[in-house]
């Protein structure tokens, strides 16, 4: 039961362009979601993360928005850079249960310089 | 801020041996700690989550004799691949959640361990 997915693989895009990850849930209880990076042979980093009363939020380069109704949130980074190539997973969870956090599959972003 | 180191990096062991994963909060102190596996191309799958001085609490289907979860402080939680197989080789992650409670706040991820068994 794969109560969050992220549909695309990979993502390639040119240096300078934006880069926009997507991720779909279906557990209406989540509200709580993040992003996350991962580099080869290391453990995902903590990017940026949204409550579900925002619909946007904002950290530098790193835009994360939240659409509940469409149970779907993307990451977009602009403007991208080579050193954003890595593997991004979402993640869910409910505000009061943290241990309940649900992964996607990853994507696997490359900026091409 | 919030560093989690994972001990070993890399283990490579013959079938039937034990192997001690540790897990530590480096800069803060965890009052839980969960236990992730990944298989190639997949998800991190939850395998059990771990509370200072308690029992941990393994997900459906993960075998509570053959993954032994410890966490005796709130610095530091073990897994156990008790009797190790083949079939257990995968990339095993550790995560830690400081003292703040449940509510907004992100898990902290060391950086894996890779098991292989011959």
């Amino acid at each position: 039961d794969q109560q969050v997915k992220q549909n695309s693989p990979s993502l390639s895009v040119q240096e300078g362009r934006i880069s926009i990850l997507n991720c779909d849930y279906t557990n209406s209880m989540f509200d709580y979601f993040l992003w996350y990076k991962k580099y080869p042979a290391e453990g995902p980093t903590f990017l940026i993360s949204i409550s579900s009363i925002k619909d946007k939020n904002e950290d530098g380069r790193f835009t994360v928005f939240l659409n509940k109704s469409a149970k779907h949130l993307s990451l977009h980074i602009v403007p991208s850079q080579p050193g954003d190539s890595a593997v991004y997973f979402c993640a869910a969870s409910t505000v009061y249960n943290n241990n309940d956090m649900r992964f996607g599959a990853g994507t696997r972003l490359t900026v091409k310089p | 801020g919030a560093v989690v180191s994972q001990h070993p990096s890399r283990v490579i062991c013959k079938s039937g041996t034990s192997v001690k994963i540790e897990c530590r909060s480096l800069d803060f102190q965890a009052t839980t700690m969960f236990w992730y596996r990944q298989f190639p191309k997949q998800s991190l799958m939850l395998m059990a989550t771990s509370n200072e001085g308690s029992k941990a609490t393994y997900e459906q289907g993960v075998e509570k004799d053959k993954f032994l979860i410890n966490h005796a402080s709130l610095t530091l939680s073990t897994l156990t691949v008790t009797s190790a197989h083949p079939e257990d080789s995968s990339f095993y992650i550790c995560s830690a959640l400081g003292q703040g409670g449940y509510s907004n706040q992100p898990q902290h991820f060391g950086d894996g361990t890779r098991l292989s068994i011959l």
